[in-house]
């Protein structure tokens, strides 16, 4: 079966570099969600989207950007790295409308250094 | 202010052993808990959620939890545990039962299985 892809596996940049991270969902799941995983830390909620609209914000950075596009792909864009956001960033995706579970992907490693 | 706690970061059982992972959690509204399990270089797998009604719900893998509100808690149970067992385990509360919008996580417990 389908599941959540995400893009790259790993990243490293350097700081104040941008990186962008990629979210493919599994078809014909309409809302997306994005968790930042510190090293050692809990997953911390970022931002959701439904039907390529911003449905739920957490704790992210003004620095970081999100959008959903018309495929529902979602793509999380950091700029001015920090050596700090060096962490795991998960991508999930659900159907809304449905009483669904969230399938979560194998994560982004994105290293600043 | 929402919070999950995991008492235990660490836990090691022999296989074939029970398990108990403890979970205590501080909602200020009607609470959705999750147990999810994350293996090396996995993403995150739900393995049984409680919204409402039997307050012992069952899971995935011979996982099963149970609900007391009274202890604001929600244990994660195995009557005998396989090697394939050993993982990171997040127990997470949220306000809605389905999706994950604004998921709370623990800390998690790390589970090593022993021959």
């Amino acid at each position: 079966a389908a599941g959540v892809i995400q893009s790259p596996r790993h990243l490293i940049k350097e700081k104040r570099e941008t990186a962008t991270l990629k979210c493919y969902p599994i078809p014909r799941h309409d809302t997306v969600y994005w968790y930042q995983q510190g090293p050692g830390q809990d997953p911390q909620f970022l931002i959701s989207f439904y039907e390529k609209m911003q449905s739920d914000k957490g704790s992210i950075p003004d620095r970081f950007s999100a959008q959903q596009f018309s495929d529902y792909h979602s793509e999380l864009n950091m700029s001015s790295l920090e050596l700090g956001d060096s962490a795991l960033y998960f991508c999930a995706s659900s159907l809304a409308d449905r009483n669904t579970e969230a399938f979560f992907g194998q994560g982004t490693r994105l290293t600043v250094v | 202010a929402q919070s999950v706690t995991q008492p235990d970061i660490h836990i090691t059982v022999s296989e074939g052993a029970s398990l108990e992972l403890r979970c205590n959690y501080s909602y200020g509204a009607t609470p959705y808990l999750f147990w999810y399990v994350q293996s090396p270089g996995q993403g995150l797998q739900l393995l049984l959620k409680y919204f409402s009604g039997d307050t012992l719900v069952q899971g995935i893998k011979g996982f099963e939890a149970e609900f007391k509100r009274s202890q604001s808690s929600f244990n994660l149970r195995k009557p005998s545990v396989h090697w394939s067992d050993a993982a990171e385990y997040f127990c997470a509360v949220g306000a809605f039962p389905t999706g994950a919008n604004n998921l709370f996580f623990g800390t998690g417990t790390r589970l090593t299985v022993i021959p």
